[in-house]
């Protein structure tokens, strides 16, 4: 299969830490990436490979794996944390792939 | 630091063909992959295709009949074409520079977007 799936809504309490699924088979060959989009703007890139940060992302986001599964945790979310979020991948066929987004709500 | 800037047209007709173009600036251009992702209104982001430096390109099945991108080394630009459009394609256009690695994980991540062209089809 061809398709990551994603939790459409999730919700955390502020400070607290919250976890962000994608599953599908494409992850057993491939890391996830990891995107936070805020209304109106581009997407920015949060995580990438094993567990990497590119520079001037916050030290609270941490990205892991297993088998079918990727995640991206906020430890200690804050309230600008609240964005949509996408996971991504290749497919067995080196297509692109995006999971239908996750939007996370900082209560 | 890198930058992309795109440009083209943002109303079409239905039936008409959508162009755009990104513009690469403050980096190299070969060594990477150039991406298009478009998100609707309301929606999802969905990969519509890639190019990399020497022109190899991958096209997302759903629009691949409908789908030219190319590039411009000289100018460090790619750009997008797409076919007999139709109100389903209305969306905010991404450009996007692509890497990865190989391994016994691979892993590829899109690490510098454009701004994003908003593309209205409607008669």
């Amino acid at each position: 299969s061809s398709e990551l799936t994603q939790d459409p809504a999730v919700s955390v309490a502020l400070g607290q830490t919250v976890r962000i699924t994608c599953q599908g088979d494409s992850l057993r060959s491939y890391y996830a990436s990891w995107y936070q989009q805020k209304p109106g703007q581009a997407p920015v890139l949060v995580i990438y490979g094993k567990n990497n940060r590119p520079s001037g992302i916050p030290d609270r986001f941490s990205g892991s794996s297993s088998g079918n599964t990727a995640s991206l945790t906020i430890t200690g979310a804050q309230a600008e944390d609240e964005a949509d979020y996408y996971c991504n991948s290749r497919d067995s066929s080196g297509n692109l792939v995006f999971g239908g987004g996750t939007k996370l709500t900082v209560l | 630091q890198v930058q992309l800037q795109q440009w083209g047209a943002g109303l079409l007709k239905p039936s008409e063909t959508l162009s755009l173009t990104c513009a690469v600036y403050g980096g190299s251009f070969s060594g990477y992959y150039w991406s298009w992702i478009r998100q609707p209104p309301g929606k999802g982001l969905e990969w519509i295709g890639e190019i990399n430096h020497s022109g190899s390109t991958n096209y997302n099945p759903s629009l691949k009949s409908r789908v030219t991108i190319s590039v411009d080394t000289s100018k460090n630009q790619f750009s997008l074409k797409l076919s007999s459009v139709t109100a389903a394609d209305t969306a905010v256009y991404y450009c996007a520079r692509g890497r990865g690695s190989g391994g016994s994980v691979a892993y590829y991540y899109m690490d510098v977007w454009g701004k994003g062209t908003t593309v209205t089809v409607s008669s």
